[in-house]
Order: structure tokens, then sequence, then C-alpha cells
């Protein structure tokens, strides 16, 4: 079993619409969730940073952790063609040697005007 | 401010060649972190620095290594190129020990072995 699962779509949704985007992990050492978007040709950018369990908002983004689940998500509110990218996944654990971000695959979402 | 800048930007090396690639991160930024993305296998952790000691290196080959110098610039080097090692290659830097406060990406190196 793979650390971090991420469906990788397609996601195709019409403008204006609400986009769920999920990830499930199984290391329970995870405490940093990360989203990041990802246009082609382009490195990763952070969109969101949430740690341990919760939610978190910002502007038309928001995100949850349920630990008890070991599932994340990503809410994009009146999504935008600007909107169309890869979103990818990633966390963190604390404490040891570990520094690296575990990856999802990705989600390439498309927003159709 | 300026971001993460990865050089160069574009590279076609030969089977058996060694390449190296340059990373220089944000101003103030003692993390550097590097990663490979392919299709199949998506991002995957090479190494990370602080302070020009390597902490943590991902389950690649020898052959990947890295290094950062005392401005935390940092360079990963790949020798005896195979196909394989064609890929997107992602430096990544962070104010805060360990990124806790996320990481910045540059655009990076696209490689491709031929």
């Amino acid at each position: 079993q793979k650390e971090v699962e991420q469906d990788p779509g397609p996601l195709s949704v019409p403008e204006g619409a609400i986009v769920s985007l999920n990830c499930t992990y199984s290391n329970s050492a995870f405490q940093y969730f990360m989203w990041y978007r990802q246009y082609s040709r382009k490195g990763p950018e952070l969109l969101m940073y949430t740690y341990s369990s919760g939610n978190k908002e910002d502007g038309r983004f928001t995100a949850q952790v349920d630990k008890s689940s070991k599932y994340i998500s990503l809410f994009i509110r009146d999504s935008q063609p600007s909107d169309s990218a890869t979103y990818l996944c990633a966390m963190s654990a604390s404490g040891g040697s570990n520094y690296k971000l575990t990856f999802g695959k990705g989600t390439l979402l498309t927003v159709n005007p | 401010k300026a971001g993460v800048t990865q050089t160069p930007r574009y590279l076609i090396k030969t089977r058996g060649q060694q390449v190296t690639l340059s990373c220089s991160p944000i101003s103030g930024h003692r993390s550097v972190s590097w990663y490979q993305q392919t299709p199949g296998q998506g991002l995957q952790f090479l190494f990370e620095y602080f302070s020009e000691t390597q902490r943590n290196k991902g389950n690649f080959p020898g052959r990947f290594s890295g290094r950062q110098f005392s401005n935390s610039r940092s360079e990963m080097n790949v020798s005896t190129l195979e196909l394989g090692d064609s890929a997107l290659y992602l430096c990544a830097s962070s104010l805060m020990d360990r990124g806790l406060n996320g990481y910045t990406f540059g655009s990076g190196t696209r490689l491709t072995v031929v």
C-alpha cells in the first residue's frame, strides 16, 4: 500500500462548481499536510498548509484534515478556468530525521468556461 | 522577492554522461530539498540539506548525490546517466527548519537522457 493515495482524475467541472479533491494516507506519523497546485511546465505552488486535524480556509479554498480517518480534502468554491491545474497533496511527519514531503500523484483538474 | 532559481531549465544528455543541476534558494532560506518528478512515479524525495549538512536521503542509487554551500545554494549531480533518469528535477527551499511552513519550489530542470 502506498503511503499516500490520490485519485489521478482527470476531473472536469463547469465554471462556478464546487470542487472536492481528496487524499488518503497510511502513515499515522504524518502531522503536517499541504496542498500544492502545479501548472504545466511549472513547479508546485503551495496553496494550503495545515498542522494536525481541523479545517483551514483561505479565500475560495478550504483544507480539511481528519487524522482519525487518515483522510484530507481540499475544497475549491466558485471554481474558475484559472484553477485548471494538477493538485498535489503532500504530507510530512514530525520528529526524528524526517525532513521530507511525501506526495500524492496529483489530480488533474479542468474547469470549463 | 526572488523565488527559487534553478538552472539550467532544460538539459539533454547522453546515456553514461554525468550532469550537475543548480539551485539558488530564496534569500534567508537554509533548508533545501530536491525532488524527482516523473509521470509514472510522481514526486519523489531525493535529499534534504540544512546548513551544508545532508539530513535525509531518499531511496535513490548512489549515482545521485548533492551538496549545499555556505550561502545555501545547492547542487545535485547524477553520474552515469540512464534513460530512466529523464525527469523534471525540482528544488525547494524553506525558511523554517523541517519545512514546517511549507516549501517553495522552483520551476525545475527538465532532464532528457537519450
